[in-house]
């Protein structure tokens, strides 16, 4: 079992719908999560981190954590063509320094 | 700011030969990060420094070496490079450790042929 696992994609959604992209991971003992997009042939940029249980908003975007069910997940409402890109899910490692990432999803909206 | 910057963007070298990735920030963070992309995979910890003075392995740094001597500056040596260290390396800083948001350079693509 990997330590953070995403469904590859591609994820086609229609512009203004929600997309939504979910991530797993087996650590129980982590503690933060990110979600970071990455356009094609450029470094990753931090959308949203979510440390606790629940729903956090920011803009069109949502992260949602269960640490119950050990799963995180991004909601991006009223698509837009520009949001286009592969989003990573990077979870820390109990209390370590380092971040485990996933493979990230691709995320195609279309006009 | 110009946040982190790495050189060179690109690079191609010939088995066995030997580079070194260069990497600076300029935001004063005491957390620094090397990783490599490879297609269609997530990011992979190769090496990571708290301070100056004190670096650590990550997940995959045989075949590569650090060295952190100022608080702005964390090059990556490639020693007797392999056709499996093609990749794309990214360097990145925090201000706190791992858990807070990573800021990172735009890559640097490497080829070994």
């Amino acid at each position: 079992q990997k330590e953070v696992e995403q469904n590859s994609g591609p994820l086609s959604v229609p512009e203004g719908a929600i997309a939504s992209l979910n991530c797993t991971y087996s650590d129980r003992g982590s503690q933060s999560f990110f979600w970071y997009r990455q356009y094609s042939g450029k470094s990753p940029e931090l959308i949203m981190f979510i440390y606790s249980n629940g729903d956090k908003e920011d803009g069109r975007f949502t992260a949602q954590l269960n640490k119950a069910s050990q799963y995180v997940s991004l909601l991006i409402r009223d698509s837009q063509p520009s949001d286009s890109a592969t989003y990573l899910c990077a979870v820390n490692k109990g209390s370590n320094y380092q971040l485990i990432w996933g493979a990230g999803t691709k995320l195609i909206i279309k006009p | 700011n110009a946040g982190v910057t790495q050189t060179p963007k690109f690079r191609i070298l010939k088995i066995g030969q030997s580079m070194t990735l260069q990497c600076a920030q300029d935001m004063n963070h005491n957390y620094m990060y090397w990783y490599r992309q490879d297609p269609g995979m997530g990011l992979k910890l190769i090496y990571y420094s708290v301070g100056a003075g004190i670096t650590d392995k990550g997940e995959v740094p045989n075949g590569y070496n650090v060295s952190r001597s100022t608080t702005e500056d964390f090059p990556l040596r490639l020693e007797l490079a392999a056709p499996s260290q093609t990749s794309v390396y990214f360097c990145a800083s925090s201000y706190y450790a791992g858990n807070y948001e990573q800021y990172f350079g735009p890559g640097t693509r490497l080829t070994v042929t």
